[in-house]
This record gives C-alpha cells, structure tokens and sequence, in this order.
C-alpha cells in the first residue's frame, strides 16, 4: 500500500543546517508533484514547498524562500529537504505529502521533528 | 494571522449535523479548488474533500464540502464521537504563488 516516510529530523542549533528525506512506496512516484508541510506545536500545517513529477518546477513558501530547498531523486523514490540558517520558529513537525492534480495533499507520512534550540 | 479564516470551535450532540466555514478572498478560494483535512489527535492530516467538494475513497458520505464565491464549508452529518478532530481547510493562492491553510476547526462532540 502507499507509504510516506519522513526522516531525518532532530535537535540542531540555531544558524545550524539539516536534511530531511521521504521515502516513498506503493505508488508509482515520479508521476506525482509531491510536497513538505510542517506544523508546529499547537499550530495547524503551514504548507513549506511543491515539486513537481521530474523536479524542474518548485514553489516556496516566503518563509522558507532561501533558506529551505526541495528537491527529489526519481530513482530512488525520495523526496528531500536540505534546511539551513535554521531559527527556533522552524521548530516543527515536518510531513512529506503526495499533490493530487488539483494542489491537494492526498497521502501524508506520519511526519519527523525537528526541534531548533540552543 | 493565516490567509483562510475559520471558526476556532464547533461542536455538537452524536447524530447532529455540524457546519465549518472557510473564508478567503479571490486569490485563493475564488478562482481555486478547496480541500478539506481531518486530523486526530496525534496524527498527521488525512484528506477528507478535494475539489471543493470530492470524496476520496473511504471518505464516509456523512462529510459534504461545498463552495461559494470566496467561501467554502464542511458538513458533517450523523456526528459520531470519532470525528471529534482538527479540521483544516487549503486552497492554492494565486498571489502568494502557493498552498495556504486555515488555522483550524476544532470539532467537540458533547
């Protein structure tokens, strides 16, 4: 069946750098955008960044614009997150999601988090 | 301060019928599809309606979504004690170039 999983998150310093990854199964992947979300303690999601099905398309959120950056390796059915300047409000659970044809997150992982403390 | 504004709470007896509403404006909900998350506590968001107002498989018919103008809103009918959840609805922005969601809906079932 479909599966998402998210790893790769931690404690990291202020200013530090981290990267996150997905692995994906159960459907084929490189077919779909996919997505990151995350969602901070006591927040609702806060939607970070797409990629599309061959990566040459990317949207970012302004707060993540520069500092995060998406990306994915069809071969190995994984999408990443290469997070640097790292701040204490990116403390967050993060979720990879597979897009539907119109923006809509269809499948979710069950998330990895990342804490940002000195 | 999020783009697409929700009530904080709703709630209701088991069997009743609970509406959320979503507001947005024209760059969002107006010229966009809506979808609609559920989130208990402890999980990730499930989707529960796309396309303002589609199941995916599994989905019981008890949830309706639908959409007017520059609002959208969920229904929930026949209220049992497992939707009591976190209800999110998302639209792409066409002005901020990506996907914005509401802060939340907290379902109470008394």
């Amino acid at each position: 069946q479909l599966q998402l999983v998210e790893s790769g998150g931690g404690l990291v310093k202020p200013g530090g750098s981290l990267r996150l990854s997905c692995a994906a199964s159960g459907f084929t992947f490189s077919d779909y955008y996919m997505s990151w979300i995350r969602q901070a303690p006591g927040k609702g999601p806060e939607w970070l960044s797409y990629i599309s099905s061959g990566g040459s398309t990317i949207y970012y959120a302004d707060s993540v614009r520069g500092r995060f950056t998406i990306s994915r390796d069809n071969a190995k059915n994984s999408l990443y997150l290469q997070m640097s300047n790292l701040r204490a409000e990116d403390t967050a659970v993060y979720f990879c999601a597979r897009a539907g044809s119109t923006w809509e997150l269809d499948n979710w992982g069950q998330g990895t988090l990342v804490t940002v403390s000195s | 301060q999020s783009v697409l504004t929700q009530p904080p709470s709703a709630s209701g007896t088991p069997g009743q019928r609970v509406t959320i509403s979503c507001s947005g404006s024209n760059s969002n909900i107006g010229g966009n599809f809506v979808s609609w998350y559920q989130q208990l506590p402890g999980t990730a968001p499930k989707l529960l309606i796309y396309r303002n107002n589609q199941r995916p498989s599994g989905v019981p018919d008890r949830f309706s979504g639908s959409k007017s103008g520059t609002s959208a809103s969920l229904a929930i009918s026949g209220l049992r004690s497992e939707d009591e959840a976190d209800y999110y609805c998302a639209a792409w922005d066409v002005k901020l170039s990506g996907h914005v969601f509401g802060a939340g809906t907290k379902v109470t079932v008394l």
